[in-house]
């Protein structure tokens, strides 16, 4: 199995909402990523994930919060968005931090 | 058959050399492609953007693109020991379109 999983596919939260994105991946990898993609830009590292230390983007808002509930699934709960958070959120495993990365297939989150 | 494939590597060869990264695909209808580097625990940077087939240079970089074949290669001339990276290459299908599908990337050394 290579292959980065990502629930649900699509997601449409008002900002008062509570809501988490789900990653899975089977390959024993160690390292696992959040991304946020916005209309023709590149991914933007969010957090990493890596032999159960989370590393996080200093830029990246509280309203984000990344949790691994073990070593396969890395979910990332989002509280009170706002409309610009709207994007494309890929998530991402490695085998370790310098190894080639698998991404998802990615979660279209819409805030109203 | 997986939309785009990417042979992983890693790949390694001497300061100096050219490299040659390929990607395949299996999609007629992707039409915009992208070639990326990304740094260890980094996000992907855009390096070669191209549209439909043909060349395109940027210093000591070549994107060819042969759509008949499903085929787009990176050339990188004058290989340097900072080029060392996993090179990922994308595409999506019209420019509206925000959906990348990414390969897997392929880990690059230069050799000092």
């Amino acid at each position: 199995d290579t292959e980065v999983t990502q629930t649900p596919k699509h997601l449409v939260m008002g900002m008062t909402n509570k809501k988490s994105l789900k990653c899975e991946q089977h390959m024993g990898h160690r390292a696992m990523y959040w991304y946020k993609q916005k209309a023709k830009k590149p991914p933007e590292l969010m957090f990493v994930y890596s032999y159960e230390k989370l590393s996080i983007n200093e830029s990246v808002p509280s309203r984000f919060s990344p949790e691994c509930p073990n070593s396969s699934l890395l979910n990332l709960h989002l509280h009170a968005l706002q409309p610009e958070d709207s994007a494309l959120y890929l998530c991402a495993s490695s085998q370790e931090e310098t190894d080639t990365q698998y991404f998802g297939p990615g979660t279209r989150l819409t805030v109203l | 058959q997986k939309e785009v494939e990417q042979d992983p590597g890693p790949l390694s060869v001497p300061e100096g050399a050219i490299v040659s990264l390929n990607c395949t695909y299996s999609n007629s209808a992707f039409q915009y492609f992208m070639w990326y580097r990304q740094y260890s625990r980094k996000g992907p940077e855009l390096l070669m953007y191209t549209y439909s087939s043909g060349n395109k240079e940027d210093g000591r970089f070549t994107a060819q693109v042969d759509k008949s074949s499903k085929y787009i290669s990176l050339f990188i001339r004058d290989s340097q020991p900072s080029d060392s990276a996993t090179y990922l290459c994308a595409m999506r299908k019209w420019d509206r379109d925000d959906k990348i599908i990414f390969g897997k990337g392929t880990r690059l050394h230069i050799l000092p």
